[in-house]
């Protein structure tokens, strides 16, 4: 079974661009979830879509956005970027089933803002 | 609110020791759920071991085992017989039991094994 999916898995970004993440669960797993890691502030939880819908958020401001599609793959989206998202983004995929306290993190897409 | 604690930024073992990572939790939820994760320098975080908050025993899963002290909000990883392939950074993390997969993670305990 194909684990957990992220591209691109390096980006380069400048100032008030906006960029695109990508990440693909494991087969079968309808949730998935994002996280910011820096070193700075560690591991936070941006949001978590489940079927097509955000089902929780964290605090980040708006400017960071996501979305899921049927076949449960997700998207996160962050407009105007400023330095301090430089980090690695992590996104998890869980399923539904008896061990569904597992989540499975994908290799990380790491965002350098110049 | 929920909070993970880990209290030691580094340790250092030998290989074939065991190594105890300490881990605090803080929630005023009954139910709920606690993590240990790896993370090697690729960057990729890998489930190691899960612990609910109504087990009657200890989780184990091949070396690694949950030392978990409900009383005083402990959580803490025993790797046992520790390899080269163990070095790597340490994360703690909690989930309520709500139904939503959020994670509250720790600040990490980074692991150095030594031949």
């Amino acid at each position: 079974k194909a684990g957990v999916t992220q591209t691109p898995r390096y980006l380069i970004k400048t100032r008030g661009q906006q960029v695109t993440l990508s990440c693909s669960p494991i087969s079968g797993h309808r949730s998935v979830s994002w996280y910011q890691q820096t070193p700075g502030q560690g591991l936070q939880f941006l949001f978590e879509y489940f079927s097509e819908t955000q089902r929780n958020k964290g605090n980040f401001p708006g400017r960071f956005s996501g979305r899921q599609f049927s076949n449960s793959r997700s998207e996160m989206n962050v407009s105007t970027l400023e330095l301090g998202d430089s980090a690695l983004y992590l996104c998890a995929s869980s399923s539904s089933g008896t061990r569904e306290h597992e989540q499975y993190f994908g290799p990380g897409t790491r965002l350098t803002v110049t | 609110a929920q909070k993970i604690t880990q209290t030691q930024p580094g340790m250092f073992v030998q290989e074939k020791e065991a190594v105890t990572l300490d881990c605090t939790y803080d929630t005023s939820d009954p139910s709920y759920g606690l993590f240990w994760y790896k993370q090697p320098s690729s960057g990729e975080m890998i489930f190691l071991i899960y612990q609910g908050s109504y087990d009657q025993q200890n989780a184990t899963e091949g070396r690694y085992s949950l030392n978990f002290q409900k009383a005083r909000k402990s959580a803490n990883l025993v790797i046992s017989a520790s390899q080269l392939g163990d070095s790597a950074m340490y994360f703690c993390a909690m989930r309520m039991n709500t139904g939503f997969q959020k994670l509250v993670f720790g600040t990490g305990t980074r692991l150095l094994v030594s031949p």
